[in-house]
């Protein structure tokens, strides 16, 4: 598509509950991150995917966080057992290039998930 | 931790004003770049500037990069409205971009 793609927008959930979050990259990107992003703070790194390569899992906070892509495309960020202090904005990013950052990153605008 | 720290935290400016947004980092990098976020959404990537450049531009930004000092500075010309928003550095250091906590940029009509 035109731009990353992510959904829901809004998630609200109860506590304890299982989240999926999914994001859908710019085709022809081969990287693709998951950041969150907590009130009025910077963007946390939680995983990173790049081609076909075993993802960098070193962000992902406890191992209730997991996350998968398929076919190299779509991407889905679970959160199981939800917490309170799970909520924030999960924002997902792909770009052309490999770590050494010669890309900019393209961001979709991110899932709202409150854990009431 | 955090790589970028940026400073100030907040920036309030009269429209017309230049905004200087400044990022400080701690190890070495291979290029720093700068986004811009609107209301707590979705970055949008602004300029990349690499570590073996001391200066770039794009329209109305300037940035510059200091690799001796671990710093870049962000510099809007003749500021807009429409520039109200968050700014945050991010370095690439052969790890995933490491984002600072921000600078909230309000402009002024």
């Amino acid at each position: 598509g035109a731009g990353v793609s992510q959904s829901p927008s809004n998630k609200v959930t109860e506590k304890g509950k299982d989240v999926e979050l999914r994001c859908d990259p710019i085709s022809g990107h081969t990287a693709l991150y998951w950041y969150r992003q907590s009130l009025g703070q910077g963007l946390e790194f939680l995983i990173y995917f790049q081609g076909n390569s075993a993802p960098d899992k070193s962000g992902l906070p406890s191992d209730r966080f997991s996350a998968e892509r398929t076919g190299g495309s779509v991407s889905t960020l679970t959160i199981q057992r939800t917490q309170q202090e799970d909520s924030a904005v999960y924002l997902c990013a792909s770009s052309l290039g490999s770590l050494a950052g010669e890309y900019g990153y393209t961001f979709g605008s991110g899932t709202r998930l409150t854990v009431v | 931790s955090q790589q970028g720290e940026e400073d100030p935290q907040a920036l309030s400016i009269q429209e017309g004003e230049n905004a200087t947004m400044n990022c400080s980092y701690k190890t070495s990098i291979n290029n720093l770049q700068w986004y811009r976020q609107n209301s707590g959404r979705g970055l949008v990537h602004l300029i990349l500037i690499r570590s073996n450049e001391r200066e770039k531009h794009s329209g109305r930004l300037r940035v510059t990069l200091d690799t001796s000092k671990k710093s870049s500075s962000l510099l809007i010309t003749a500021s807009r409205a429409a520039d109200t928003a968050s700014y945050f550095c991010a370095t690439s250091g052969n790890t995933p971009l490491v984002f600072g906590k921000g600078t909230r940029l309000s402009v002024i009509a």
